[in-house]
């Protein structure tokens, strides 16, 4: 079974408007991390955002915000006032467990494109 | 601060040659991390090193291997190169175990 799922091979979008880009996830651990990272076509992975299991509060960083809803395993990543700029492969990751896990796993993507 | 650099940006080479990439860490992290990316099988854990100790591997051949150094850089190996190894390889730092912050990348080619 996927452990992370994003259903969005891709999306348009028009400058300015707000995006959702869905992200749901699958784990057995009670301790977990999920994070989005920005995939530029240059290939660089950008962190945008984290959102512990056991925060409480939903997760902000600028016009990046995670609607984290624990009960139903789902992490979306919301994009405020879309730019040009926001126009990118986005990536949806989970670390697992104990501290003593590294790894990060990740799902498919979903290509975001921003029209003018 | 400077990022994490990766080096080289771009390499190719033929089946059955051995290639090794570069990785300097942001300056004070000690956790490395390398990952595949291809098409199809997207992004894929290859290993994670800590203070020159080899702390988790993924599911990948003995072809690929590593190592870390003493100030934290690391370089990753692909012995016996495949086509199929035809990848962009991203290395990413971390301080211990918090967020990890990614390379450009290296494309790597095999023809």
């Amino acid at each position: 079974a996927q452990k992370i799922t994003q259903t969005q091979p891709g999306m348009f979008v028009q400058e300015k408007e707000a995006v959702t880009l869905d992200c749901t996830y699958d784990t057995s651990d009670q301790s977990y991390g999920l994070f989005w990272y920005k995939q530029p076509s240059s290939g660089e992975m950008i962190f945008l955002i984290y959102q512990g299991s056991y925060d409480e509060q939903n997760a902000t960083e600028g016009r990046y915000s995670l609607n984290f809803q624990k009960a139903r395993k789902s992490a979306n990543l919301v994009i405020s006032a879309s730019q040009l700029g926001d126009s990118a492969m986005y990536f949806c990751a989970m670390r697992e467990g104990a501290d003593s896990n590294y790894q990060l796993i990740w799902g498919a993507g979903t290509k975001l494109i921003i029209k003018p | 601060k400077a990022g994490v650099t990766q080096t080289p940006r771009y390499l190719i080479k033929t089946r059955g040659q051995q290639v090794t990439l570069s990785c300097s860490p942001i300056s004070g992290h000690r956790s490395v991390s390398w990952y595949q990316q291809t098409p199809g099988q997207g992004l894929q854990f290859l290993f994670e090193y800590f203070s020159e100790t080899q702390r988790n591997k993924g599911n990948f051949p003995g072809r690929f291997s590593g190592r870390q150094f003493s100030n934290s850089r690391s370089e990753m190996n692909v012995s016996t190169l495949e086509l199929g190894d035809s990848a962009l390889y991203l290395c990413a730092s971390s301080l211990y175990t918090d967020t990890q912050y990614f390379g450009p990348g290296t494309r790597l080619t095999v023809l």
